[in-house]
């Protein structure tokens, strides 16, 4: 099973900041079968990037994903007060789904 | 638009069985390429996947977990049910069904709202 750590556990930054998070797989993955997804609390976790960097249908483009093989990232480039929430990752081979541990944006 | 709705028992008792349903509305799982998963979330912990059923019916489970899981559709009812087996206080959490790759983008993109599940004796 691929195991995906995501880094830092804890962001803590400012509206307009700009947000850098990192996922690195435990083997190399298809980077189009990797996502990106936002959870807010007591809310379904919501499809931000797909394919490693293409943003989903209706979200801004301050978000955006980039990497490949083991490491991926999620840059969001100014941060908006509604941003701050906890962010996952997730792959998909060998007909199994992982999902990291998630990184929590603080203000 | 497209809409998902889990339920289930919100507790259930050690060594009993979990089954929760998803039921859709402004999609028939009869038309297209509609394939559905089961997600779960500990109190504050993270996601973890749990079985994927395919439009065709090819249907994939958590390693961890595929003892205990199954995962069946029925497009009758237009709705998809998961069945845990043996639970255990660790399974205590919110289920979620969610569809995947809906958009053709390999995500899970439509999520319900989520059943909290508890499990006490």
């Amino acid at each position: 099973e691929i195991v995906l750590t995501q880094s830092p556990g804890t962001l803590s930054l400012s509206p307009g900041e700009r947000a850098t998070l990192s996922c690195r797989a435990s083997q190399s993955i298809s980077s189009t079968y990797f996502a990106w997804y936002q959870q807010k609390p007591g809310q379904a976790p919501r499809l931000l990037i797909y394919s490693a960097s293409s943003r989903a249908t209706g979200i801004p483009d301050r978000f955006s994903g980039s990497g490949s093989g083991t490491d991926f990232t999620l840059t969001i480039s100014s941060l908006e007060p509604e941003d701050f929430a906890v962010y996952y990752c997730q792959q998909y081979s060998n007909s199994a789904f992982t999902f990291g541990q998630g990184t929590k944006l603080d203000i | 638009q497209i809409t998902l709705k889990e339920s289930g028992p919100s507790q259930v008792k050690p060594t009993q069985t979990l089954t929760l349903t998803c039921t859709f509305s402004g999609l028939s799982l009869n038309n297209g390429r509609v394939n559905v998963g089961w997600i779960r979330q500990p109190p504050g912990m993270a996601l973890e996947w749990l079985a994927l059923v395919y439009w065709d019916n090819d249907k994939f489970y958590s390693p961890s977990l595929k003892n205990r899981l199954t995962i069946t559709r029925d497009t009758s009812k237009n709705q998809v049910v998961l069945a845990l087996t043996n639970m255990a206080p660790v399974d205590t959490g919110t289920y979620y069904c969610a569809l995947y790759d809906h958009g053709s983008n390999f995500g899970f993109d439509i999520w319900g709202q989520g059943t909290n599940v508890t499990v006490s004796s």
